[in-house]
């Protein structure tokens, strides 16, 4: 059974600082991994996407990389603002046929301090 | 575009009443989701739809949740009756289908459901 944790669930840095977030997962075998965004009382929004032949993506001061024989993903925010502030969730697709299921860590609450 | 409309946005009921949810997903996407979020945990999917066939209901507890997407488009979630276990974020998805390589699922707002 897959799972996925994320570490550490809650991380709070002054403005300017660069982070790191973790995602693990515990079964290889996936088709692809995103990362979310999740504002108080919105929806997910998502925020790259890696293919599992891939390594990483970047979109802007967000970098995902995505190491499949290890179980791991991170999330590298640079230059974070306080507008970065939310929670963070990975979750990964296990396969590519019909059933497009994404199974969800806990998720990393990050507020960035002004 | 328009994104993926839930309502209500939030509700309150009482144990043992029933309560039903509405999702509109974006336009021309075959596939939608259901959700279960609890507090502090991830979402969890309910029941995965393509088109108005049902792709997946692994975890979708049978014997008081239901759903239907009926004409493709829209569709509800229904609870009855309600446990206090249901209090949760109930999120809609949607994509454009499952078998791209690239398939990104577009969230609604959700609706905070509160049982008391």
């Amino acid at each position: 059974k897959q799972e996925v944790t994320q570490i550490p669930a809650a991380l709070s840095v002054p403005e300017g600082e660069n982070l790191v977030l973790n995602c693990s997962f515990t079964d290889s075998a996936i088709y692809n991994l995103q990362w979310f965004r999740q504002d108080p009382g919105k929806g997910l929004t998502s925020l790259l996407l890696i293919q599992s032949s891939q390594r990483e993506q970047t979109s802007g001061r967000l970098n995902a990389s995505l190491d499949k024989s290890s179980g791991r993903s991170t999330l590298y925010i640079a230059a974070s603002q306080p507008g970065d502030s939310a929670t963070y969730l990975c979750a990964v697709r296990l396969n590519g046929g019909a059933t497009n299921k994404l199974i969800f860590g806990t998720g990393t609450l990050l507020a960035v301090q002004p | 575009e328009a994104g993926v409309a839930q309502s209500p946005r939030y509700k309150i009921i009482e144990k043992r009443q029933s309560v039903a949810f509405w999702c509109n997903p974006i336009s021309g996407h075959a596939t939608l989701y259901w959700y279960q979020q609890i507090l502090g945990q991830g979402p969890k999917l309910l029941i995965q739809f393509q088109n108005n066939g049902v792709v997946d209901d692994s975890q979708l507890p049978k014997d008081r949740f239901s759903a239907e997407r009926l004409k493709g488009v829209d569709s509800t979630l229904k609870i009855q009756p309600a446990k206090l276990e249901d209090s949760a974020v109930y999120l809609c998805a949607s994509s454009l289908e499952p078998f791209t390589s690239y398939n990104e699922q577009f969230f609604g707002p959700g609706t905070r459901l509160t049982v008391l």
